[in-house]
């Protein structure tokens, strides 16, 4: 089956432009969380959707932000960007969002310039 | 606070012999979950193994392990036989209730 899609793989944008990146989960997944890696903080959490709704969010300031499709797929969006918010940015989704199998998409790396 | 702790930011071994990634957690919360991710060159994480708090029995997956030691708050992962495609960021993380929350890694390199 096929697993969890990002796209873009690469984006260059900007200071002060937008940018909104997609995933895919696996088919039936209906769980999608968001999560962004730099060399500086390592991975952190940015939110959790599941059924449409956002259930957990991380502590990352109101430019980022999401939304999650009736068919699972989801997007976020972060605006008026920043040098600081160069990163990769990897989606994880799983059946429910209790279960253990989370399965990653390859990411999306953003460059700001 | 640090809630996983992973002390070791890099690790060599030799092709075929086995080695431990260390990894300590922090939880009052008796209900959790304990996960190892491989990070390749490529980005993907790519989930490991899964030990749940309540696992009487250490987790094995192929040439992957967990030692789970409860008391100590560890969640060492084993990686016997090591391979070169084994050469790769690992991440340890811990889940509790809606949390999810990953350790700095260790970069594991395999020498020939």
């Amino acid at each position: 089956k096929a697993g969890v899609t990002q796209t873009p793989r690469y984006l260059i944008k900007t200071r002060g432009q937008q940018v909104t990146l997609s995933c895919s989960p696996i088919s039936g997944h209906r769980s999608v969380s968001w999560y962004q890696q730099t060399p500086g903080q390592g991975l952190q959490f940015l939110f959790e959707y599941f059924s449409e709704t956002q259930r957990n969010k991380g502590n990352f300031p109101g430019r980022f932000s999401g939304r999650q499709f009736s068919n699972s797929r989801s997007e976020m969006n972060v605006s008026t960007l920043e040098l600081g918010d160069s990163a990769l940015y990897l989606c994880a989704s799983s059946l429910l969002p209790e279960d253990y199998g989370y399965t990653f998409g390859s990411g999306t790396r953003l460059t700001v310039v | 606070a640090q809630k996983i702790t992973q002390t070791q930011p890099g690790m060599f071994v030799q092709e075929k012999e086995a080695v431990t990634l260390d990894c300590t957690y922090d939880t009052s919360d008796p209900s959790y979950g304990l996960f190892w991710y491989k990070q390749p060159s490529s980005g993907e994480m790519i989930f490991l193994i899964y030990q749940g708090s309540y696992d009487q029995q250490n987790a094995t997956e192929g040439r992957y392990s967990l030692n789970f030691q409860k008391a100590r708050k560890s969640a060492n992962l084993v990686i016997s036989a090591s391979q070169l495609g084994d050469s790769a960021m690992y991440f340890c993380a811990m889940r509790e209730g809606n949390d999810m929350r990953f350790g700095a890694g260790t970069r594991l390199t395999v020498k020939p």
